[in-house]
């Protein structure tokens, strides 16, 4: 079945650097990639997704990279506010209506 | 109208009770999923509903636990014998069948004593 890796497992950057968090999946079948934020004790919020047929999607200050012959893909946060702390997951499936296999996930701090 | 609703939001009960969780779908959400999120770790896919098709169990890491749905609307997850490695957050989420991604709930947090 499938397997999501994601690294680093914690990344601290300063207010206003740009952070990237990368994932690689095992399954070359897998067609959806969303990406997750989660503030402690609050609910997986998606914040962005790709599907295979696209190389790079972008919404403001998010951006998500794929490369489907390497397997892996990224998530690209510019500007970053101290609203952007917390934990990020990355997750693939076959299909939008499928089940979700998740990455471990990256505790993200930005520091003020 | 509203997002995903997940009761109870926190159960506490001893090892060996059983415990039912209860989620319900944004309205016309015909598919529906459950999670596990053990402290500080990733979520676990546990069981799938679409439709009326037949679910897919492959994440229940035991037969203690199963769950059900009513057509497209609310679902439970029910843990029987309950163990102490059974606590954990649950998390239920819904999605438009093959048009739109799964939208979570607050989950709820169960507590084995």
């Amino acid at each position: 079945g499938e397997n999501v890796e994601q690294h680093p497992s914690t990344l601290s950057v300063q207010e206003g650097d740009s952070a990237v968090i990368k994932c690689t999946y095992s399954d070359s079948a897998s067609n959806y990639f969303p990406w997750y934020k989660q503030e402690l004790g609050k609910r997986p919020q998606l914040i962005i997704d790709i599907r295979s047929n696209v190389g790079e999607k972008k919404d403001q200050r998010i951006a998500v990279t794929l490369n489907k012959t390497a397997k892996h893909f990224s998530l690209h946060i510019t500007e970053t506010q101290p609203e952007d702390s917390a934990v990020y997951f990355c997750a693939a499936s076959l299909e939008y209506g499928n089940k979700l296999v998740f990455g471990a996930g990256t505790i993200l701090r930005v520091k003020s | 109208g509203a997002g995903v609703s997940q009761s109870p939001s926190n159960k506490v009960t001893e090892k060996g009770k059983d415990v039912e969780l209860r989620c319900d779908p944004i309205s016309g959400h015909t598919a529906l999923y459950w999670y596990r999120q053990r402290l500080g770790q990733g979520l676990e896919f546990l069981i799938y509903f679409q439709g009326n098709s037949a679910p897919d169990k492959s994440g229940l890491p035991s037969d203690r636990f199963s769950a059900e749905r009513t057509g497209e609307s609310v679902s439970t997850l029910t843990i029987q014998r309950t163990q102490q490695e059974d606590s954990a957050v649950y998390l239920c989420a819904s999605s438009l069948f093959d048009d739109q991604p799964q939208h979570f709930g607050d989950g709820t947090r169960l507590s084995i004593l």
